[in-house]
């Protein structure tokens, strides 16, 4: 069984730019989060995504935005890239939304670059 | 706001030690999650502990969790080098927001 599939896995992009990183679930998984990992801030929960509508959101700007698609892939959105959004991201999945009973299923993550 | 406190942050073992890492969560909750990173890589699912008392076990490592006390430790037995990796501890706020401790860096000398 395939596990979660993140791409790129790097990516180096100029201050003031945009990006947009993508997540495929394990299949029959319909929920997808997002979460950023940083050495400063360790990690910190993004937004959460399930039957292609966001339920819970973190404490970030609104230049973090994402979306998710009827086949339950999800892309997230980094619009005006500063220095500080250099990090790690990682997607993980589950099953359903709020199934505390399961473990995330962490994807590899896009490591970010921002210079 | 759920605030989740791990301690040590830094761990340096001798291999064949024994040493227990410490999880303290802020809010009342039954479900704390354990994972192990691993430098570059993601986050791997060690144990889910769903209730006041639980007891996991696989191989070196056992969770455990005691809900009053808002206490979860990760006790490492007889430490070997491949145990060497970040071990988080993580509590479920709301959703899928997990809110994950600052993590403990774990070295087994050999």
């Amino acid at each position: 069984k395939a596990g979660v599939t993140q791409t790129p896995r790097y990516l180096i992009k100029t201050r003031g730019q945009q990006v947009t990183l993508s997540c495929s679930p394990i299949s029959g998984h319909r929920s997808v989060s997002w979460y950023q990992q940083t050495p400063g801030q360790g990690l910190q929960f993004l937004f959460e995504y399930f039957s292609e509508t966001q339920r819970n959101k973190g404490n970030f700007p609104g230049r973090f935005s994402g979306r998710q698609f009827s086949n339950s892939r999800s892309e997230m959105n980094v619009s005006t890239l500063e220095l500080g959004d250099s990090a790690l991201y990682l997607c993980a999945s589950s099953r359903n939304q709020g199934n505390r009973d399961s473990p995330l299923h962490f994807g590899n993550g896009t490591r970010l670059t921002v210079t | 706001e759920l605030k989740v406190e791990q301690n040590p942050l830094f761990l340096s073992m001798q291999e064949g030690k024994n040493y227990t890492i410490y999880c303290n969560y802020s809010t009342t909750s039954d479900r704390l999650y354990w994972y192990r990173q691993d430098p570059g890589k993601s986050l791997e699912s060690l144990f889910v502990l769903l209730s006041n008392g639980a007891v996991k076990q696989e191989g070196r490592l056992m969770a455990s969790l005691d809900t009053k006390a808002r206490l979860s430790t990760l006790h490492i037995t007889a430490a070997v080098h491949d145990l060497s990796a970040t071990y988080f501890c993580a509590s479920m706020e709301y959703g899928n927001k997990l809110v994950f401790g600052a993590g403990t860096i774990l070295r087994v000398k050999s």
